[in-house]
């Protein structure tokens, strides 16, 4: 059963900021690129980033471009996205999805807030 | 960026009647859409990729149609799990990935 959990969300001050990690379970991690998608409160779906399967290859919003960066430990099964230079704008649930051509599997979400 | 719009944002049916939602992209993506469904306080589902193939484990009663611009998901009989908010994805030409702005199916 494929299992993604994500985790390092809370509340942080603008220009602060967090990394967010999805540890997966169940498939086979390396053989597929992942992404961190995000959903402002009462908003819609927004692609954030996205990361090949060795991770040699990342995408980026342009409204992240340069502030957030993504990156995997296939050792550890794990996703992670640092934020910074967070602001109020990046306030959202993000989520971390299973690319498969399409995201097949996603996460239950952990909330940022981004306020003073 | 290709850009999705979903009509009608909002759409109020009674259980057992057949849902029809739109979703128009600004320049082609052949077949490359997916359809996802929402219900509050979970994560996205995946329901129909490329067009019109229904995801592992998803009722014969959602069907997807459409090529080039125009897309649409069809319910064919609203049970009371269906109320939700359902949006549409493109992987045509990315980045970015682009999703529309959902349209909320509820109840009449």
């Amino acid at each position: 059963e494929v299992q993604m959990l994500e985790s390092g969300g809370g509340l942080v001050q603008p220009g602060g900021s967090l990394r967010l990690s999805c540890a997966d379970s169940g498939f086979t991690f390396s053989t597929y690129a992942m992404s961190w998608v995000r959903q402002a409160p009462g908003k819609g779906l927004v692609w954030v980033s996205g990361i090949s399967g060795s991770g040699d290859s990342t995408y980026y919003a342009d409204s992240v471009k340069g502030r957030f960066t993504i990156s995997r430990d296939n050792s550890k099964n794990t996703l992670y996205l640092q934020m910074n230079s967070l602001r109020a704008e990046d306030t959202a649930v993000y989520y971390c999805a299973k690319w498969n051509n399409w995201f097949d599997y996603w996460g239950q979400g952990t909330l940022v807030t981004v306020s003073s | 960026e290709i850009v999705l719009t979903q009509s009608p944002a909002t759409l109020s049916l009674f259980p057992g009647e057949r849902a029809n939602l739109s979703c128009r992209a600004s320049q082609s993506v052949s077949r490359y859409l997916a359809w996802y469904q929402q219900k509050p306080g979970q994560a996205p589902r995946l329901l129909i990729y490329d067009a019109s193939n229904r995801a592992t484990g998803i009722p014969a009663r959602f069907s997807g149609s459409g090529s080039g611009t125009d897309f649409t998901l069809t319910i064919s009989s609203l049970e009371p799990e269906d109320f939700a908010v359902y949006y549409c994805q493109q992987r045509s030409n990315w980045p970015p990935l682009t999703f529309g702005g959902g349209t909320k199916v509820e109840i009449k």
